[in-house]
């Protein structure tokens, strides 16, 4: 089945610092989807973007499926955007097969 | 809030017992998905149904089973618990019988003791 991999697998950063986040998908998709996990578990919704560019406040997501990778920003990081950010995907030539998650990058904002 | 309702949010129960997670999907969305996070498998789909039907069937184990009624809420039974059934469970909503975009309620954080 379809691989997906996310890098760094661990992230610290001070706060008000940007980074990137990437997610490599290994077979060609037809919908893409960032999510947060809190500290608390909850799943949130950050960008459903197969393809393309879009952007969120602070956040902003990258899309080249011609390349298979998936890109997101985070600028002027904040306590609360620790947690762990999911790269999911649904495989093109897979049936019926729903999402597939990776192992996630857990990012830690430090005051 | 993504509009999709787990119940109940946290459950604590003893090997060999049975459970029943419950979800109830945003307005308008027909498919239901049911997700088990676990810290050494990570997320991983169980089930999904479309309108009442099972559409695609993932990793669910036999002692697991899942429904959608026609209110389109849908409940996952877990039965014979085991330490290792110990985990979050997801539930996720979409319009279409296809993916699309998902929404995930906040989970049912399941401890079997």
């Amino acid at each position: 089945g379809i691989q997906v991999e996310q890098s760094p697998p661990d992230l610290i950063l001070q706060e008000g610092a940007n980074s990137t986040l990437r997610c490599n998908f290994s077979d060609s998709v037809n919908n893409l989807q960032w999510f947060h996990q809190n500290p608390w578990g909850q799943l949130i919704n950050l960008f459903y973007i197969p393809s393309g560019t879009k952007q969120n406040g602070r956040l902003s997501a990258t899309t080249v499926a011609t390349e298979r990778y998936s890109l997101l920003y985070i600028s002027s990081s904040q306590t609360t955007d620790s947690g762990v950010y999911f790269c999911a995907v649904e495989p093109r030539n897979s049936g019926n097969t729903p999402l597939v998650f990776g192992k996630g990058t857990r990012l830690s904002v430090i005051a | 809030d993504s509009g999709v309702t787990q119940t109940p949010k946290h459950l604590i129960t003893a090997t060999g017992q049975r459970v029943t997670l419950r979800c109830s999907p945003r307005s308008g969305d027909l498919s239901v998905y049911w997700y088990q996070q676990s810290l050494d498998q990570g997320l991983q789909f169980l089930i999904q149904y479309y309108n009442g039907e099972e559409r695609a069937k993932g990793n669910i184990l036999e002692r697991f089973s899942a429904q959608q009624f026609p209110d389109l809420h849908s409940e996952l039974n877990l039965s014979s618990l085991e330490l290792g059934d110990s985990a979050l469970y997801f539930c996720a909503t979409a319009s279409g019988a296809n993916t699309g975009e998902l929404f995930f309620g906040e989970g049912s954080r399941l401890t079997v003791l």
